[in-house]
């Protein structure tokens, strides 16, 4: 069954960086777009960003742009988000999710990892 | 970018009883593109609903989606224990997909 492992949170000093990672399983995953999606403590969903299924394309939600990097390596289904410039917004467990149906770059999200908590705090 | 509100915030209900989530956005979703999900605490969201309607496999049937253009709703036909959780809302119609707020659904 399909399966996204997340991996890479952890406490980070403001204005540091991080990279995440979300390995795959269970699917072609050089078939589809992957996004990240993050959630503040308490609070709602918020779309990051997300990588067409080869890599062709990115894009990303303004609260990020010009500071993370989402990447991909198809050889080894594995997932990433390069996340730079951080500051206490950017807390949050950050989930990778598998894109569906998906007009331009906007998908439904039909599998979720189970999530990476990153902290942003001196 | 289309917001997308969503309401009432909470929703106190018994087991057995039935719930409308309202999911309104700020302009017309295109094509139908509008998903619900479900999150319990320490969870991640879980995909019910696609295309507004479209239940995915192994969702109980007592879970439909319906609405068009700016107004959409979701409805739990009889509540089971299982089914208390917070619901999202979310867009995939245009650049960038969205998020609504969410709505609790919580015991009575």
């Amino acid at each position: 069954q399909v399966q996204l492992v997340e991996s890479g949170g952890g406490v980070v000093q403001p204005g540091r960086s991080l990279r995440l990672s979300c390995e795959a399983s269970g699917f072609t995953f050089s078939s589809y777009g992957m996004h990240w999606v993050r959630q503040a403590p308490g609070k709602g969903l918020e779309w990051v960003a997300v990588i067409w299924h080869d890599g062709s394309d990115k894009d990303y939600g303004e609260s990020v742009k010009g500071r993370f990097t989402i990447s991909r390596d198809n050889s080894k289904n594995t997932l990433f988000l390069q996340m730079n410039s951080l500051g206490a917004d950017d807390t949050a467990v950050y989930y990778c999710g598998r894109g569906d149906g998906c007009r331009g770059g906007s998908c439904y999200l039909d599998s979720w990892g189970q999530g990476t908590l990153v902290t942003v705090a001196s | 970018e289309i917001v997308l509100t969503q309401s009432p915030g909470t929703l106190s209900l018994s087991p057995g009883e039935g719930a409308t989530l309202s999911c309104r956005a700020s302009q017309s979703v295109t094509s139908y593109n509008l998903a619900w999900y479900q999150q319990k605490p320490g969870q991640a969201p879980r995909l019910l609903i696609y295309d507004a309607s479209t239940r995915v496999t192994g969702v109980p049937d007592r879970f439909s989606g319906s609405g068009f253009g700016t107004d959409f709703s979701l409805t739990i036909s009889r509540l089971e224990p299982e089914d208390f959780a917070v619901y999202y809302c979310q867009q995939y119609g245009s650049s960038p997909q969205t998020f609504g707020q969410g709505t609790k659904v919580e015991v009575k």
